[in-house]
């Protein structure tokens, strides 16, 4: 079954740069690394999301491996309100003839601290 | 914009009770998306609606079920209820089925 292996926890200092891992090693082609974050006591909230090559946006980068097997969520310099559990998914595209659209598979997250 | 609205926030049940939560989405969005979030499992996929029409269905027993209405408003509904469903729902709208997804803050239900 396709699923992501994450860290359970990490910890970064405030203003400093995090590297949150994700391996993904039954990734297919034709699915996306999508990142989404839970901050304390709210709904998941998009992060960003790649196929092959590395994305940057607002909130952070995503350096996806040559190979696919991993991927890394970059945050440039952490601030408190970073502190969130962090989720890195599959999104399985459809298989031809299952008559399903796409399906995340969401792992465990980690949880990651800022220490001030 | 007004974000994914979910109803009611926290609701307590009994077991062998049933349940509807309803899901209202960000306007113009017609994916809805449901997730069964518990300490143990993490977010569990539970359905997708797309047009009124369920596109996908994660694992979960019979007891599970939902609908989408024409204004792409959702409601889910979970019969016979169990102890184990004790659990934060969460529902999540998107443009389409492979756009990002805003999620709302969910449903807190303890069933007793």
């Amino acid at each position: 079954d396709a699923k992501t292996t994450q860290p359970n926890s990490m910890e970064s200092n405030e203003e400093e740069p995090v590297h949150l891992p994700c391996n993904h090693s039954t990734i297919s082609g034709t699915d996306y690394i999508h990142w989404y974050r839970q901050l304390p006591s709210q709904g998941p909230e998009y992060v960003i999301h790649g196929l092959t090559s590395n994305v940057n946006n607002r909130m952070a980068s995503l350096a996806i491996a040559e190979d696919r097997k991993s991927s890394t969520l970059i945050l440039h310099r952490a601030t408190l309100r970073d502190a969130a559990v962090y989720y890195c998914i599959f999104l399985i595209g459809p298989k031809e003839g299952s008559g399903n659209n796409r399906k995340l598979i969401w792992g465990l997250g980690t949880s990651l601290a800022v220490n001030p | 914009k007004a974000g994914v609205t979910q109803t009611p926030r926290y609701l307590i049940k009994t077991r062998g009770q049933q349940v509807t939560l309803s899901c209202s989405p960000i306007s113009g969005h017609r994916s809805v998306s449901w997730y069964q979030q518990t300490p143990g499992q993490g977010l569990q996929f539970l359905f997708e609606y797309f047009s009124e029409t369920q596109r996908n269905k994660g694992n979960f027993p019979g007891r599970f079920s939902g609908r989408q209405f024409s204004n792409s408003r959702s409601e889910m509904n979970v019969s016979t209820l169990e102890l184990g469903d004790s659990a934060l729902y969460l529902c999540a709208s998107s443009l389409g089925p492979y756009n990002e997804q805003f999620f709302g803050p969910g449903t807190r239900l303890t069933v007793l």
